[in-house]
This record gives C-alpha cells, sequence and structure tokens, in this order.
C-alpha cells in the first residue's frame, strides 16, 4: 500500500541550526502539507503546497521556515535557525486533490538542544 | 476562524463496551469534518470524514461518526470496543471555501482498552 515515507525518525540538532525534514509523498499525489505536534499541545496546520508553491500558510511558518519540492519525489522543510520551541513532531501528509484524504507520514521527531 | 473540541483526554473502556469520543467544533460556514487514528509509533490515519449528504457516516474498523449541525458536534462511536481500538483518536475540520485543505484538529483522546 502507498505511504508518506519522512526521514529522519528522530533529528537532534543544535540551537541556531538549519535543519531539513524530508518527505517522500505518495507518488501521483498534487497536494502536500507539513503539521507539527509539541509534546502535550495539538496538531497544528503549519503550510499546504500545491503546483510548486505555497497555497497557505499558518502564522507559526514565519521566515524562517521553507518547503521545497526539489526533485518531483521529496518533499522538504527547512528550518533556518532553529529555537528551543521548534521541538516538535512534524508530520509531512499528501493528498490526491484539494478536498481527498489526507495521507500522514509517521512523522520525524525533533529535539533542539 | 475555526476550532475543534474534544471532551477527555483519556477514556477508558473494557472490551466488548461501547466507545464513544466526543467533538465539538466552531466554524463559520459548514466545514468538513473527519476522525483520525494514530497507532503507537504511526502516522495520522482517516478513520471517517464527512463532507455532504448523509450526516452518519461509517468507517473504517467498525467506527461511525454522526454529524449534527444543531450541536455542532461530530462525535465518533463503536458498538464494542475491541483491544486493538487503544490508540490516539483526533477529530478535525477543513474549510472547503479554503484553498489549502487545511485540517484545524482537536487536542486528542487517547482511548485505553481494558480486558
Amino acid at each position: 500500500e502507498p505511504e508518506v515515507t519522512q526521514t529522519p525518525s528522530h533529528q537532534v540538532t543544535q540551537m541556531g541550526q538549519e535543519v531539513i525534514l524530508r518527505c517522500v509523498p505518495i507518488s501521483n499525489h498534487l497536494y502536500f502539507y507539513w503539521y507539527r505536534q509539541i509534546l502535550g499541545q495539538k496538531v497544528e496546520f503549519l503550510v499546504s503546497f500545491y503546483n510548486n508553491e505555497i497555497s497557505e500558510k499558518s502564522e507559526i511558518f514565519d521566515d524562517q521556515f521553507s518547503v521545497e519540492r526539489p526533485d518531483g519525489s521529496n518533499f522538504t522543510l527547512k528550518i533556518r535557525s532553529t529555537k528551543l520551541e521548534d521541538s516538535a513532531m512534524y508530520f509531512c501528509a499528501s493528498s490526491v486533490g484539494l478536498y481527498t484524504e489526507a495521507f500522514f507520514g509517521q512523522g520525524t521527531r525533533l529535539t533542539v538542544v | 476562524a475555526q476550532s475543534v473540541t474534544q471532551l477527555g483526554s483519556h477514556v477508558s473502556v473494557s472490551e466488548g463496551a461501547l466507545v464513544l469520543l466526543r467533538c465539538n467544533y466552531s466554524s463559520s460556514v459548514p466545514p468538513y469534518l473527519f476522525w483520525y487514528v494514530q497507532y503507537p509509533n504511526q502516522g495520522l490515519q482517516l478513520l471517517l470524514k464527512y463532507t455532504t449528504g448523509a450526516t452518519l457516516v461509517k468507517g473504517i474498523n467498525g467506527f461511525e461518526a454522526e454529524f449534527k449541525k444543531s450541536e455542532t458536534s461530530f462525535h465518533l462511536t463503536k458498538p464494542s470496543a475491541h483491544m486493538s481500538d487503544a490508540a490516539e483518536y483526533f477529530c478535525a475540520v477543513s474549510d472547503p471555501r479554503a484553498a489549502g485543505n487545511k485540517l484545524t484538529f482537536g487536542g486528542g483522546t487517547r482511548v485505553l482498552v481494558k480486558p
């Protein structure tokens, strides 16, 4: 069964460092998303991406964040200068169409120390 | 803005008993509604969704949910709990008018099933 895969499953980084979280969406999907869940809090929407551009982003998704689909198969989330409060589980998701089911990856746990 | 409230962060049920997970939402427009399940060390998996039409929707693993507009609710039920239902369950809403298909999640309810 097709699935969204995320790497790495756990990443530890020092405060101020850049980090790139990687995702391989399902191959025929056209819409891509990033969500995050800080420990003990709700899953929060970060950004949606379609046709090589951001279609919607949340207030959380500031200039420190960027997304890219560099090669037609990967979808990445970059955090330029990590802060302690960026520590969270980051989920990638993809969907075929705009209002179709979003399939989620297993998540990358980011720990900023 | 949309919001979702799930009553009870933890629910304990006996195997074979009814599972009832409560979800209330706030939305300025008729939303699309979803229930997702997360098993340990796995991603979020869609259980069921309501977009339009019949207000009682059936999902995978014997779960169903009923959209009640007057109560702004979308409670999830399963008649008979199984040990494999132990997981965390998330209710979510989206705005059909929005360009980005953003999901707004509730806080989640962790279900424990007792033998």
